[in-house]
């Protein structure tokens, strides 16, 4: 069964630090979405991609983070420098146009 | 962006007992999932339902999309079903998730 792919699982990092997480979406899969979830909470849209285009960051703290899907497939989400704040889920998910979404398991990023 | 209500927000359980989850939206979706969140943190899809009603083993959703809520019926709930459980709308492009129902099923 396909799935969506995240690494790595867990991440712990110091304030200042560069972080990066990886997401390979299920095959075929153009709409892919990084969330992020503090604990309690529900998930947060940080920036979903049609293909290799941003169609929404509103979220996304762009003075610290970053994301890119340069050719359509699989993505990477950056973080620098990290924050305290930043600890927290990282969720990917995909699907095809407007269609049912998979979540991956995560990377729970500590930032100490 | 819209709203999504879910509730109750924490429900305990006896095992073996049935339960209804709900999920109200502030304003008109073009889909709907429902999800479980187990304990390491994955989103497990439960349902894929725009509309009417959809049945997977002891796990039934019903969604009134034009009264803009969502139904998921646990019956004979299992220690196994403890979790935090999602609903999502899609609007647009945007899927928009609510703060979901923490079930903890005790023996």
């Amino acid at each position: 069964e396909a799935e969506v792919a995240q690494s790595p699982r867990y991440k712990i990092t110091e304030k200042s630090q560069a972080v990066a997480f990886w997401c390979d979406p299920i095959s075929g899969h153009a709409t892919l979405y990084w969330y992020r979830q503090i604990l309690g909470q529900g998930p947060e849209l940080l920036v979903q991609f049609q293909d290799e285009s941003v169609v929404d960051d509103s979220q996304l703290p762009k003075d610290r983070f970053s994301a890119e899907r340069l050719k359509g497939v699989d993505s990477t989400l950056k973080i620098q420098p990290a924050e305290l704040g930043d600890s927290a889920m990282y969720l990917c998910a995909s699907s095809y146009t407007g269609g049912e979404a998979f979540f991956g398991q995560g990377t729970r990023l500590t930032v100490v | 962006g819209i709203q999504v209500e879910q509730s109750p927000p924490d429900l305990i359980l006896q095992e073996g007992a049935n339960s209804t989850l709900r999920c109200n939206f502030s304003d008109s979706v073009n889909n709907l999932q429902w999800f479980h969140q187990n304990p390491w943190g994955q989103l497990i899809n439960l349902f894929y339902i725009p509309s009417g009603t959809k049945q997977n083993g002891r796990l039934s959703a019903t969604t009134v999309a034009t009264e803009r809520y969502s139904l998921l019926y646990i019956s004979s709930s299992q220690t196994t079903d403890s979790g935090v459980y999602f609903c999502a709308g899609r609007t647009g492009n945007q899927f928009y998730f609510g703060t979901g129902t923490s079930l903890t099923v005790i023996p």
